[in-house]
């Protein structure tokens, strides 16, 4: 079975600041897609970023790129000049090709401080 | 495009009733997948619809059922309703092609008591 785990359950940074929300997970499977999601206090889920396991370059949008290391099954995400709109719950998932099903890691709250 | 709509957004229910969610996908996509999401549990994966058939099922009791119309529209039924379904359903729909990115709806708040 896969897992996903993020150990960061809580993060705050200053406005403008970098910062990285880190994820980890285990699989046996070659093939699979990870994702960042974002939850704001409305509750939407929104996709962040999104990175296909067969691809060596790390996904980027925007202020928003991974660090995907593969062999560490490791699936960071970093973002640039933070702006008080990022403020939200983050999920990284996790998917197998051919397979709709995304496993979920617990969350990282993210609070952007003025 | 239109979003991924769920209806009804806030729902209030007692103990062994039954509740039925919708979800309508965005334009064009043929699957819909649904998550349930609670402060204990997190995210789980309910079951996954694509062309009105359901194609993948997670570990839920059978009170939790769902179907697919040929709109590609969804519903969700949960039967015999428990403290412990009080959660924030979520729906997300993709193309159903590969690996292909699933996009949620806003939730439907449900809390039973």
């Amino acid at each position: 079975a896969q897992t996903v785990t993020q150990s960061q359950p809580e993060m705050s940074v200053q406005e403008a600041e970098t910062v990285t929300l880190s994820c980890t997970y285990d699989t046996s499977e070659n093939n699979y897609y990870l994702f960042w999601y974002k939850q704001p206090p409305s509750r939407q889920m929104i996709l962040v970023i999104r990175q296909e396991a067969y691809k060596q370059q790390n996904a980027t949008e925007n202020r928003f790129s991974v660090n995907f290391q593969k062999a560490a099954k490791s699936f960071s995400l970093k973002i640039s000049d933070s702006q008080l709109g990022d403020t939200a719950m983050y999920f990284c998932a996790f998917t197998n090709f051919g397979n709709e099903k995304l496993t979920f890691g617990t969350g990282t709250r993210l609070t952007i401080i003025p | 495009k239109a979003g991924v709509t769920q209806t009804p957004r806030y729902l209030i229910k007692t103990r062994g009733q039954q509740v039925t969610l919708s979800c309508s996908p965005i334009s064009g996509h043929r699957s819909v997948s649904w998550y349930q999401q609670t402060p204990g549990q997190g995210l789980q994966f309910l079951f996954e619809y694509f062309s009105e058939t359901q194609r993948n099922k997670g570990n839920f009791p059978g009170r939790f059922s769902g179907r697919q119309f040929s709109n590609s529209r969804s519903e969700m039924n949960v039967s015999t309703l428990e403290l412990g379904d009080s959660a924030l359903y979520l729906c997300a729909s993709s193309r159903g092609q590969a690996a292909d990115t699933q996009y949620f709806g806003p939730g439907t708040r449900l809390t039973v008591l």
